[in-house]
């Protein structure tokens, strides 16, 4: 059972502009929501998290908003840079349960 | 470098036969998933122990199996080989207040 999905599974955008990645869930008993971004051999690597008390939260260059309602949330990457090039998987969690997306792998463009 | 570390980086195999695979989590975790992550597929979520003990359990096949030792190192135990187990496999320490988690560099899992 997909749980998690990220429909798109590619993206690609210029350098300097924004990259929005989606994933959407089906199970409201998910109250953490993470992302994690994935280089060739390579562990994922924790990027940014929210709690579901919280409709949004910012990191520097990267901002994830939490639409409860839609069961959606999103990655936004401003401005977007070649080194963003990379696998980004979104997570969501709840009690013991962890489920994974399969995954959106990002092209920047110089 | 996360503090996980998973040996070993590359195992070739063949149908039927078992391998180890093994994980020791960042100093201080007591918490240990495993993951599996087949070509073109997501992390599917297979098992996790905290402190020794068997905490959840996701999409594990009944030829594979866990543990968690004393010192919180895990192995992985995979059986009777199929083709279709080849993957990378993940291990991942943490489940701090956001259920962070920190992943291994993986082990790449080849049977013919």
């Amino acid at each position: 059972d997909q749980q998690v999905k990220q429909n798109s599974p590619s993206l690609s955008v210029q350098e300097g502009r924004i990259s929005i990645l989606n994933c959407d869930y089906t199970n409201s008993m998910f109250d953490y929501f993470l992302w994690y971004k994935k280089y060739p051999a390579e562990g994922p690597t924790f990027l940014i998290s929210i709690s579901s008390i919280k409709d949004k939260n910012e990191d520097g260059r990267f901002t994830v908003f939490l639409n409860k309602s839609a069961k959606h949330l999103s990655l936004h990457i401003v401005p977007s840079q070649p080194g963003d090039s990379a696998v980004y998987f979104c997570a969501a969690s709840g009690g013991n349960d962890m489920r994974f997306g399969a995954g959106t792998r990002l092209t920047v463009k110089p | 470098d996360s503090g996980v570390t998973q040996t070993p980086k590359h195992l070739i195999t063949a149908t039927g036969q078992r391998v180890t695979l093994r994980c020791s989590p960042r100093s201080g975790d007591l918490s240990v998933y495993w993951y599996q992550q087949s070509l073109d597929q997501g992390l599917q979520f297979l098992i996790q122990y905290y402190n020794g003990e068997e905490r959840a359990k996701g999409n594990i096949l009944e030829r594979f199996s866990a543990q968690q030792f004393p010192d919180l190192h895990s192995e992985l135990n995979l059986s009777s080989l199929e083709l279709g187990d080849s993957a990378l496999y993940f291990c991942a320490s943490g489940g701090g207040l956001y259920n962070e988690q920190f992943f291994g560099p993986g082990t790449r899992l080849t049977v013919l």
